[in-house]
């Protein structure tokens, strides 16, 4: 079975300032990753995803996230937040053969202070 | 555009009343979700179709139940809400092949009176 961890439930920073969310995930078998954003009463908006390939994925609003198999991470980042980057952001894991439905982690909420 | 869209957005009813929320998607994608959303907490998967194959989550309450008449449309019945089941609540589409994201629709917030 997959699961996924998002190490900061919350996360402050100022505005124009970097940000990292962390995710890490466990899994037996390769796996499929994603983030999705979810702002204030909206559903969730894929930001990127990582399928194959290159390990660093570029995304829309300007965030990247790495794909890091030794340590099981899929870290999600951006250099410079504005105000408008403030939601609820969700890291998603779906092994890449089999039935098992995509599994999220528990979210963290980023807060962009002005 | 194409898209995933909920209705209604804001739905009130009775304790024990039955309730149906609606969503509909213009994707044409063959998998069709309904997940219960409660406040700061990650969308939970009730149901799901690929096509006209239902596939119930092994925790999802007898009391939640889904239709899909076609392609487009999906129902989410719930028979008798109680007030645990205040939520919000969220369809998804995608496509077949598991690298595809699921679209989200913008959801319709339950509330329990």
């Amino acid at each position: 079975a997959q699961s996924v961890t998002q190490l900061d439930s919350q996360v402050p920073v100022f505005e124009e300032a970097p940000v990292e969310l962390r995710c890490n995930y466990s899994s037996s078998v390769s796996v499929y990753l994603f983030w999705y954003v979810q702002y204030p009463n909206q559903g969730l908006q894929l930001l990127l995803k990582y399928l194959s390939g290159s390990t660093l994925v570029k995304g829309i609003n300007g965030f990247e996230a790495e794909f890091n198999k030794s340590q099981t991470s899929f870290h999600l980042r951006k250099p410079s937040v504005h105000i408008s980057d403030t939601a609820e952001y969700f890291c998603a894991v779906t092994p890449n053969s089999g039935n098992t439905p995509l599994v999220f982690g528990k979210g963290t909420r980023l807060s962009v202070i002005a | 555009d194409a898209m995933v869209i909920q209705n209604p957005r804001y739905q009130v009813t009775q304790f024990g009343k039955p309730v149906t929320l609606s969503c509909s998607q213009t994707l044409n994608h063959n998998v069709m979700y309904w997940y219960q959303q409660k406040s700061s907490q990650a969308p939970k998967l009730l149901f799901h179709y690929y096509d006209k194959d239902f596939n119930n989550e092994a925790d999802t309450p007898d009391n939640f139940q889904s239709r899909r008449p076609n392609t487009s449309f999906c129902f989410l019945d719930i028979r008798s809400p109680g007030l645990g089941d205040a939520a919000m609540y969220l369809c998804a589409t995608s496509g077949l092949k598991r690298n595809q994201p699921q679209h989200f629709g913008d959801g319709t917030r339950l509330s329990i009176l």
